[in-house]
């Protein structure tokens, strides 16, 4: 069966540190990898998709990048964090493997900037 | 473009009622598919059910049904005999249904309270 890891599960950073998230993918190859954020008490946001090594679409143009040095591996980075960067992220992984073709999501991080 | 649209911020129900939450699309694709997810406190997303565009009935799973309204644009989910469990937040999504790259569009949710 597939499964997918986050880490860390919480994270509490200074304002303009650094910030490296990471989403593992077990049991899939060649898995659709996806990054969302969701501000507190709010939707999710698509910021950065994966459709294969190497290949990363943008959603939100901000201080945030994503990569994916591997089949199975997705990060989330930032080089200055900001207070607005807090928030919900969300890995999440999908495929031509379910039924509908869903997306299965990550335990989740959650990120303060102080 | 897609749009999804939850009006309900909040809702409360009676443990053991039903309780519909409301979801509104926009979509230019000619088949699409609809989604719900359930988001405990815990965060996790946890896939619920589907609804194909082209689906001649309403799906169902347990205790979640869809009430699929294709004219009016509507996919409703409806939850039958409340549980104090299912008290979450609950977010419509869309996509279309011959683009499995393209990630799914979200709706703003609708936090569900079950009183007991």
């Amino acid at each position: 069966s597939q499964t997918i890891h986050q880490w860390p599960a919480t994270l509490v950073q200074p304002v303009g540190s650094p910030l490296s998230l990471e989403c593992t993918v077990e049991g899939t190859s060649n898995p659709n990898l996806y990054w969302y954020r969701q501000a507190a008490g709010r939707g999710l946001q698509l910021l950065f998709y994966s459709v294969g090594i190497g290949q990363i679409s943008s959603e939100v143009p901000q201080n945030l990048s994503a990569s994916r040095p591997q089949d199975r591996q997705f990060i989330l980075s930032s080089k200055k964090l900001l207070l607005s960067d807090s928030g919900f992220y969300l890995c999440a992984w999908g495929g031509t493997y379910s039924s509908y073709n869903e997306q299965f999501f990550g335990p989740g991080t959650r990120l303060t900037v102080l | 473009a897609q749009k999804i649209t939850q009006t309900q911020p909040g809702m409360f129900v009676q443990e053991k009622e039903a309780v519909t939450l409301d979801c509104t699309y926009d979509t230019s694709d000619p088949s699409y598919g609809l989604f719900w997810y359930k988001q405990p406190s815990s965060g996790e997303m946890i896939f619920l059910i589907y609804q194909g565009s082209y689906d001649q009935q309403n799906a169902t799973e347990g205790r979640y049904s869809l009430n699929f309204q294709k004219a009016r644009k509507s996919a409703n989910l409806v939850i039958s005999a409340s549980q104090l469990g299912d008290s979450a937040m609950y977010f419509c999504a869309m996509r279309p249904v011959n683009s499995g790259n393209t990630p799914l569009v979200f709706g703003k949710g609708t936090r569900l309270s079950v009183i007991a």
